[in-house]
């Protein structure tokens, strides 16, 4: 069954190091997301990428924080200047379509900033 | 504004007992829902979602769902729990004009079945 891969599973940095977290959506997805999870609160919106431009952003993606699709399989998040505040559980998602389909998440990227 | 509401933080079941996990939703428009679950340091899996049509929506592992529209709620429901089913469930809601996709999730319920 295709499904999302996400790299590194963890990743600790320190404070003010920019980092990137890597995902390989589903190869016949459309759109691309990525999310987050601080630990014991809930999953967050950050970003949608839809035809190699960002469809959506929450108030979250500040300029700190950049998406790209380097080539037709890699989805990246770069933290260009990383706080102790960044620290999270940081999910890939893709789906089919933007609207009516699910999102299939990765298991994620533990980012720990210390 | 676009919201999920789960208002239970833990429930406790016996296996073998139907369960149920509650969540309510506000969006301006007509809404696109979403359950999934968390197992311990795993992503996030889909469970089942309603877009139209009947209001009860089945999915994976024997879960089913039923839509309120007047109740704005889409409640997770089991009629025999399992140990395995222990886990964090999540509720979400989409728009169905938000082109973009993105998920409102509800702050999880962590649901506990005893043997």
């Amino acid at each position: 069954e295709p499904e999302v891969t996400q790299t590194p599973s963890h990743q600790v940095t320190q404070m003010g190091q920019e980092v990137i977290l890597r995902c390989v959506p589903i190869s016949n997805h459309l759109y691309f997301y990525w999310y987050r999870q601080i630990l014991g609160q809930k999953v967050e919106f950050l970003v949608s990428f839809y035809n190699n431009e960002i469809s959506e952003k929450s108030e979250i993606f500040d300029d700190q924080f950049s998406v790209e699709r380097p080539d037709g399989s890699n989805f990246t998040l770069k933290i260009r200047s990383t706080k102790l505040e960044d620290s999270a559980m940081y999910f890939c998602a893709s789906s089919e379509q933007g609207v009516g389909t699910e999102a299939f998440f990765g298991q994620g990227t533990r980012l720990t900033v210390v | 504004a676009q919201s999920v509401a789960q208002p239970e933080d833990q429930v406790n079941v016996a296996e073998g007992n139907p369960l149920t996990v509650k969540c309510t939703y506000s969006v301006s428009g007509n809404p696109y829902l979403f359950w999934y679950v968390q197992y311990p340091n795993r992503g996030l899996q889909f469970l089942l979602k309603y877009i139209t049509g009947d209001n009860l929506v089945k999915g994976s592992y024997g879960f089913e769902a039923e839509f309120n529209k007047s109740q704005t709620s889409f409640h997770l429901k089991k009629p025999s729990a399992l140990v395995s089913d222990s886990a964090l469930y999540f509720c979400a809601v989409r728009e169905q004009g938000n082109q973009g996709g993105k998920l409102i999730f509800g702050q999880g319920t962590e649901l506990s079945v005893k043997p």
